[in-house]
């Protein structure tokens, strides 16, 4: 079975500064996807970033970006310029690829303070 | 905007009660799934449905049912609530490639 695994439950950052919050996963597939999913306080989650696995590339969406390291199974996710509007529990996820109807597997989540 | 709506923010029952969760979305998607978000444990699949009528179990699905009966609404279903299913319970919908999320239901079993 696939695992995603987040291993810190929280992080701080002050604003305008980087803050990178750290996942990685076990799987055997070769096909695969992965997702961060932000999830502000008493607010909707929300898709952040996309990374394919065939993608060599890392993903970058505005001050989002990855590091994604396939060998190591490791799915960092790198914010830039932080703003208050940052603030949020972030879950990193996992879905195989091919039919499995988009079912994904999720780490704990890290919760993010950003200071002013 | 896409969007995802759940029947109620906050509902509190009492233990052996019969609850009844909806979402509905307005998508038009195929895929309808149910979690349950705990602290520490992230979120956890509990059923899925990929079709009218069809459904699926995911991972943690003891002690829940689902119904499907029409596309845009997807029904989480307790049959007999315990303490244990206290919890925040999140719908989405969506494709394969981007799960769009309801804004939760607290539910309290007392």
């Amino acid at each position: 079975a696939q695992t995603v695994t987040q291993s810190q439950p929280e992080m701080s950052v002050q604003e305008a500064e980087t803050v990178t919050l750290s996942c990685t996963y076990d799987t055997s597939e070769s096909d695969y996807y992965l997702f961060w999913y932000k999830q502000p306080p008493s607010r909707q989650m929300i898709l952040v970033i996309r990374q394919e696995a065939y993608k060599q590339q890392n993903a970058t969406e505005n001050r989002f970006s990855v590091n994604f390291q396939k060998a190591a199974k490791s799915f960092s996710l790198k914010i830039s310029d932080s703003q208050l509007g940052d603030a949020a529990m972030y879950f990193c996820a996992y879905r195989i690829g091919g039919t499995s109807y988009g079912k994904l597997t999720f780490g704990q989540g890290t919760i993010l303070t950003v200071h002013p | 905007d896409v969007k995802v709506t759940q029947s109620s923010r906050y509902l509190v029952k009492r233990t052996g009660e019969k609850v009844f969760l909806e979402c509905v979305q307005d998508m038009d998607h195929e895929n309808m799934f149910w979690y349950r978000q705990d602290p520490g444990l992230g979120l956890r699949l509990i059923y899925f449905s990929y079709d009218v009528k069809m459904k699926e179990k995911g991972d943690i699905p003891e002690g829940y049912s689902v119904s499907r009966e029409k596309k845009e609404r997807f029904s989480l279903i307790l049959e007999s609530a315990s303490t244990n299913q206290t919890s925040m319970y999140l719908c989405a919908g969506g494709r394969y490639n981007e799960q769009f999320f309801g804004p939760g239901t607290r539910l309290t079993v007392l």
